[in-house]
């Protein structure tokens, strides 16, 4: 079986603060994938990164980075200098290695206040 | 190039009544798949559609909930008789067919979803 734990149900920061969100994982497999999808107020998921169980390194696009440590199976993404249009719901998710369906954490709603 | 679409945004319907989902997915994906998400938990796969043909079905709750994808393209699924616990948000994703020699996890794309309200 896998499970995803986001713990931090609802986080409120203000603008230009540093944010973090958090993800754990437990899955059997050694080949999985995990991602983070962004759900803003017109309801859709939108993608925002993948990353497979055999690499590491932590990634940086703009704004956004995540930090995949399988030592205590967490991938934790960070937002930089937020600002109001990061308000969302972030989802994590894992699919494993022999299948595609997505396994899906809570959410953590994020609300950006000026 | 046009998103996943999902029809209809918002469907309250009666106990005991039928309701049927819409979903027409980026044209040329292969991977079809439903999700719901219950208030306040989290989304939960229903079923995977590769074409016309079901690859996975096991989050599918019970037989009250049909999905059909006939054709390869468009996929319905449909809800009858509807019981108050089948209330969510149910959203469609989309994929690329994946390769044999490509990473088999490829990125999908949701819809905005349907919220069905079952009173």
């Amino acid at each position: 079986a896998q499970k995803v734990t986001q713990a931090q149900t609802e986080i409120s920061v203000v603008e230009k603060e540093d944010v973090t969100l958090d993800c754990v994982y437990e899955t059997r497999d050694t080949t999985y994938y995990l991602f983070w999808y962004k759900q803003p107020p017109s309801g859709e998921l939108v993608f925002l990164i993948r990353r497979n169980s055999f690499d590491e390194q932590n990634e940086i696009s703009g704004r956004y980075s995540w930090n995949f440590q399988k030592s205590t199976s967490s991938f934790n993404f960070t937002i930089t200098a937020s600002q109001v249009v990061d308000s969302a719901v972030y989802f994590c998710a894992l699919t494993q290695g022999g299948g595609n369906k997505l396994t899906f954490g809570t959410g953590t709603q994020l609300k950006v206040e000026l | 190039e046009a998103g996943v679409t999902q029809f209809p945004s918002h469907s309250v319907i009666e106990k005991g009544q039928t309701v049927t989902l819409r979903c027409d997915p980026i044209s040329g994906h292969d991977n079809l798949y439903w999700y719901r998400r219950v208030m306040g938990k989290e989304i939960k796969f229903l079923l995977h559609f590769v074409k016309e043909s079901k690859q996975d079905e096991s989050g599918m709750p019970n037989n009250r909930f049909l999905a059909e994808r006939t054709g390869g393209t468009y996929s319905t699924l449909k809800v009858q008789p509807a019981e108050l616990e089948d209330s969510g948000v149910y959203f469609c994703a989309s994929s690329q067919r994946q390769g044999a020699a490509l990473d088999g996890h490829n990125e999908q794309f949701f819809g905005p979803g349907t919220r069905l309200t079952v009173l």
